[in-house]
Parts: structure tokens; C-alpha cells; sequence
């Protein structure tokens, strides 16, 4: 039973546009989203997060957007650059399970010249 | 501040065998997660430790352990290893006080049973 679901294995964006990056989930218990961006042969690394009392959060070039009702979040980048190339996990948390992170299988973006 | 290092990176290991990694947090973080992560499955969790207990358990049978010193660090072992425990073992590490605070992640240990 897949709780937070990333449904696009891959996305292509031309350098410059915009990168949307979807993320739904089932359990409306969820009260913390997080994005995280992970290169090969690393680790993940924190992008940005969100509260669930929140609709968007904005971080530079990077804005995650909050639909509870729809429970579905996404990530925009804008404008792409190269070194954003990388796979965009999505991972969500509630305040009564000590905030474990379940986390979708991951979005690779390639983001082309 | 040094981040999170986990030995080996790589290891490959037999069928049956079992394996133990190690996770060093970064200083002054007392919770340390581990993760598996396999093709398209993304980040399956494992376990939690906070100030050497264990905090949170993921779906995994008995054959994956693990545990945390008083310094912090922390083990993950595997024992009697199958072909399908070929993964990358991600730890990760937080300050752990039920705050959210992100977790921050070492390069992996990437294990090959074979």
C-alpha cells in the first residue's frame, strides 16, 4: 500500500522553464511534506518542506505548493538550470508517528540544454 | 561541520552471509535512520534510533537489526543474507527532538549479494 506516490518516473524540461514535480498521497493524516533531491552515488539532500496548516511555501527558485483536499503536492523550479538535473523524492510525516517519513519512489528530471 | 559517513560504500557479500555497516552522524544529532533503496521502489525505512534506543521500526523481517552508541553512531546489520538484500543502505541523521527537523543523509553503502 503505496501512501505517497510519485506517478512520473521521469520528466524533461527544457533549460529556463518551469519543472512541475507531482507528488499525491492517501492518508490524510499527513501533516508534513518534504521535498528531497538526490544525485547518484549520494545521498538525499533536504530541498524544502511544508506544514500541513500551510498552501505554499516559497524557497528561491524552488516553491512547493499544498492541495489537502486533492491531498496532492507539487514542486515547481523555476527557471530550470542544468544542476537541477537529479531524481526529486517526495516524503511525508505525521506529528503522531514521531514524524517517520514515508517516502514516494522518486521523479528523475533531466533538464535539457 | 562534518556531514554524515557511512563505511563501507560499497560491499559484496555471498548468499547467507551476513553484513554490518556503519553509520557516523554529524555531531550533536542523537537520531539516526536507516533506509533501503532499490530500483523504483524508492526509500523504504527501516529503523530509528534515539539516544541508543530504537524509536521507530519499518516493515522488514528480523534478519535486519541495528543499534546506536552513546556517541551517536550507529550499526545496521543483515544476517543470513538473500539475493534480494542487494540494495543501497542510506543512514540518516537529525537532531531528533520531534521537531521535524530534516533529516541529512551519507552517500550510502551500496551491497551486492550475489
Amino acid at each position: 500500500d503505496q501512501q505517497v506516490k510519485q506517478n512520473s518516473p521521469s520528466l524533461s524540461v527544457q533549460e529556463g522553464r518551469i519543472s512541475i514535480l507531482n507528488c499525491d498521497y492517501t492518508n490524510s493524516m499527513f501533516d508534513y511534506f518534504l521535498w528531497y533531491k538526490k544525485y547518484p552515488a549520494e545521498g538525499p539532500t533536504f530541498l524544502i518542506s511544508i506544514s500541513s496548516i500551510k498552501d505554499k511555501n516559497e524557497d528561491g527558485r524552488f516553491t512547493v505548493f499544498l492541495n489537502k483536499s486533492a491531498k496532492h503536492l507539487s514542486l515547481h523550479i523555476v527557471p530550470s538550470q542544468p544542476g537541477d538535473s537529479a531524481v526529486y523524492f517526495c516524503a511525508a510525516s505525521r506529528m503522531d508517528s514521531n514524524y517517520q517519513l514515508i517516502w514516494g519512489a522518486g521523479t528523475k528530471l533531466i533538464i535539457k540544454p | 561541520k562534518a556531514g554524515v559517513t557511512q563505511t563501507p560504500r560499497y560491499l559484496i557479500k555471498t548468499r547467507g552471509q551476513q553484513v554490518t555497516l556503519s553509520c557516523s552522524p554529524i555531531s550533536g544529532h542523537r537520531s539516526v535512520s536507516w533506509y533501503q533503496q532499490t530500483p523504483g521502489q524508492g526509500l523504504q525505512f527501516l529503523f530509528e534510533y534515539f539516544s541508543e534506543t530504537q524509536r521507530n521500526k519499518g516493515n522488514f523481517p528480523g534478519r535486519f537489526s541495528g543499534r546506536q552508541f552513546s556517541n551517536s553512531r550507529s550499526e545496521m546489520n543483515v544476517s543470513t543474507l538473500e539475493l534480494g538484500d542487494s540494495a543501497l543502505y542510506l543512514c540518516a541523521s537529525s537532531l531528533g527532538s520531534f521537531d521535524n527537523s530534516p533529516l541529512h543523509f551519507g552517500n550510502g553503502t551500496r551491497l551486492t549479494v550475489t
